[in-house]
């Protein structure tokens, strides 16, 4: 089955500068990748997602990158802010499970005023 | 109500007790999981409910035991769990289990602790 590594698993960034957090997968034919902020006490949410006939996407502070042939994607967090701060999470599709993700074991971000 | 909700959001028990774990959508949905999530580990998938019908079950141990009476509520039974069930507990929504792409919506969970 699918394996999702994510790196690192701590974070720490003075605001305004930029974070990055790397996810590697296995199974090539993963196609597509969300990523969820999940902040304390509530369930994750999607900030962002790609899928695999694109190498990058950006909404406002957020971007990701994709690189299929390395098998790997990252999240990209450019003039971070306080509320930035929580637990984020990568995860990969495989196209002949439908709908199931194969998540990584998360990043906690703190953004330091 | 909006999104997932799920009751209770804590819950302590004893390893002989039963009890219930109860999570609603109000998106219209046609999907519904369960995850287990434990420290320092990746999200774990337990079980998805395609319009009402089970359609996966990642080999969870019978003492967890899932019911969806309607594509907006689903719950999850517990009976005679080990400390090691020990969880938070999430539920998830999304327009439909087999289809490509589709964006899960998460509940805030259920912090379950087995003494």
């Amino acid at each position: 089955g699918e394996n999702v590594e994510q790196h690192p698993s701590t974070l720490s960034v003075q605001e305004g500068d930029s974070a990055v957090i790397k996810c590697t997968y296995s199974d090539s034919a993963s196609n597509y990748f969300p990523w969820y902020k999940q902040e304390l006490g509530k369930g994750p949410q999607l900030i962002i997602d790609i899928r695999s006939n694109v190498g990058e996407k950006k909404d406002q502070r957020i971007a990701v990158t994709l690189n299929k042939t390395a098998k790997h994607f990252s999240l990209h967090i450019t003039e971070t802010q306080p509320e930035d701060s929580a637990v984020y999470f990568c995860a990969a599709s495989i196209s002949n499970t439908g709908n199931q993700f194969y998540f990584g074991t998360g990043t906690s971000l703190t953004v330091i005023p | 109500e909006t999104g997932v909700t799920q009751t209770p959001r804590h819950l302590v028990m004893g390893m002989t007790n039963k009890k219930s774990l109860k999570c609603e959508q109000h998106l219209g949905h046609n999907a519904m999981y369960w995850y287990k999530q434990s420290a320092k580990k990746p999200l774990e998938l337990m079980f998805v409910y395609n319009f009402k019908e089970q359609t996966e079950n990642n080999s969870v141990p019978s003492r967890f035991s899932p019911e969806c009476p309607n594509s907006s509520h689903l719950f999850l039974h517990l009976h005679t769990l080990q400390p090691e069930d020990s969880a938070l507990y999430l539920c998830a929504s999304s327009q439909e289990a087999r289809t490509f792409y589709n964006e899960q919506f998460f509940g805030p969970g259920t912090r379950l602790t087995v003494l």
